[in-house]
């Protein structure tokens, strides 16, 4: 099984619809992050939670929301899609340990989101 | 603010031909280093990383990287490209205080002809 598994893989959704990307990781890692990839601007971070009952805002959360409902697990938000969130959606971990300040990322295989 | 060039949107490169990418980055003062790579339909691996000493750090696949501070550069090189080596490749930076913000660059795609 993958240290950091994203479902759904791949979604379609209309306007309007609550859509929710799930995200689970074995790696034992305390912060967790959404970013956003679209073509010719890299990853954009969405939210970033560095524990349990800690959430904090990336420079895109406009539109998003996040739930950090155990330590392996990160959820994503969209309250009502709209077209331009269609992207790809990648879930990513980091530990605490001796590197922590250097933030080395474990990433997800992505959510593929397309709205209509 | 942190911010990061990769001025190359993409390359194409004949297989068993060296490949350099390059990478500019703006900082205050030394950041965390990365290279990742990311083939279809997968997500990012890390490729290296530069966090202090040497600048010339060694990563997986046979690839490189130098740090050169006076560039604000860390340009990705391998001596000889497999096709397997075609993918997208992203620089990124991370602050070394807060610990928190990585950011990345606009990503390289990488072709590789036989």
């Amino acid at each position: 099984d993958a240290d950091v598994t994203q479902t759904p893989r791949n979604r379609i959704t209309k306007t309007g619809k609550r859509i929710m990307l799930e995200c689970s990781q074995t790696k034992g890692h305390d912060r967790m992050y959404w970013y956003r990839q679209d073509p010719g601007l890299g990853l954009r971070l969405i939210y970033y939670s560095f524990d349990v009952k800690d959430i904090n805002k990336g420079e895109i959360s406009d539109g998003y929301s996040v739930s950090r409902q155990a330590q392996a697990k990160f959820s994503l938000s969209l309250e009502s899609a709209i077209p331009n969130q269609t992207a790809l959606y990648f879930c990513a971990t980091s530990d605490l340990g001796p590197e922590s300040g250097a933030n080395v990322l474990t990433f997800g295989a992505g959510s593929r989101l397309t709205v209509l | 603010a942190q911010s990061v060039t990769q001025p190359d949107i993409h390359i194409t490169v004949s297989e068993g031909a060296s490949l350099e990418l390059r990478c500019n980055y703006s900082y205050g003062a030394t950041p965390y280093l990365f290279w990742y790579v990311q083939s279809p339909g997968q997500g990012l691996q890390l490729l290296l990383k530069y966090f202090s000493g040497d600048t010339l750090v060694q990563g997986i696949k046979g690839f490189e990287a130098e740090f050169k501070r006076s560039q604000s550069s860390f340009n990705l090189r391998k001596p000889s490209v497999h096709w397997s080596d075609a993918a997208e490749y992203f620089c990124a930076v991370g602050a070394r205080t807060g610990g928190f913000k990585t950011i990345f660059g606009a990503g390289t795609r990488l072709f590789v002809k036989a």
